[in-house]
């Protein structure tokens, strides 16, 4: 089971680049790496996955280095609309399934500021 | 819009009822994964149908059971409803059942949030 450790909280102001690192040092050879963004009260939002280098799509870039034990999801120009919990998932997240604990682990609480 | 529909969106009932969540998956996905989400316990994986059949389990109480229909919807059933089932319970779908590696994307929708008084 692939644990992973990210930033409980980070701040940004509008405009700025903001980059969310992940932990995950036994992650697995057939692992994959997701991101996903949730806003208060809606489901979790597909942002971007990848397996190794780099990946980018129209709202973000993920980036893995070689020995992938890391990883980093980067966000261009935030706004005030960023402002939400981003989750880095390794592996099927059903693995993480643990009684009183997120399948989805704690997320990175993003607060973008004017 | 992500294509999954979960009805209702707000459900108020009383502590020992029993109510119906709705889920019609994006078309084309033959998987449904039900989700619990709550303050003190963040999101919890319950359960997970594809095209039919039980696939996988989590950590679902006895009290709750799901089943997918063959047009693909999916109902989740509580019953005997405590104040601590008071949460967000989210419906995600995805096309393939999804194997260890993770590369199974699910696709969330906007949740039924359900108060027990």
């Amino acid at each position: 089971l692939a644990k992973t450790t990210q930033p409980i909280s980070m701040d940004s102001y509008e405009g700025q680049e903001v980059n969310i690192t992940c932990s995950h040092n036994n992650i697995a050879t057939n692992d994959y790496i997701t991101w996903y963004q949730q806003f208060p009260s809606q489901g979790p939002r597909f942002i971007i996955q990848g397996y190794k280098t780099k990946v980018t799509n129209e709202v973000a870039s993920l980036f893995i280095p070689a020995d992938r034990k890391s990883s980093t999801l980067s966000l261009p120009r935030v706004s005030l609309s960023d402002t939400a919990v981003y989750y880095c998932l390794v592996g099927d997240p059903r693995r993480n399934t643990n009684a009183g604990k997120s399948t989805f682990g704690d997320g990175t609480t993003l607060t973008v500021k004017p | 819009d992500s294509g999954v529909t979960q009805t209702p969106k707000h459900l108020i009932t009383a502590t020992g009822q029993r109510v119906t969540l709705r889920c019609s998956p994006r078309s084309g996905d033959l998987s449904v994964y039900w989700y619990q989400q709550s303050l003190d316990q963040g999101l919890q994986f319950l359960i997970q149908y594809y095209n039919g059949e039980e696939r996988a389990k989590g950590n679902i109480l006895e009290r709750f059971s799901a089943q997918q229909f063959p047009d693909l919807h999916s109902e989740l059933n509580l019953s005997s409803l405590e104040l601590g089932d008071s949460a967000l319970y989210f419906c995600a779908s995805s096309v393939t059942p999804g194997g260890l590696s993770g590369e199974n994307i699910q696709y969330f929708g906007a949740g039924t949030r359900l108060s027990v008084l």
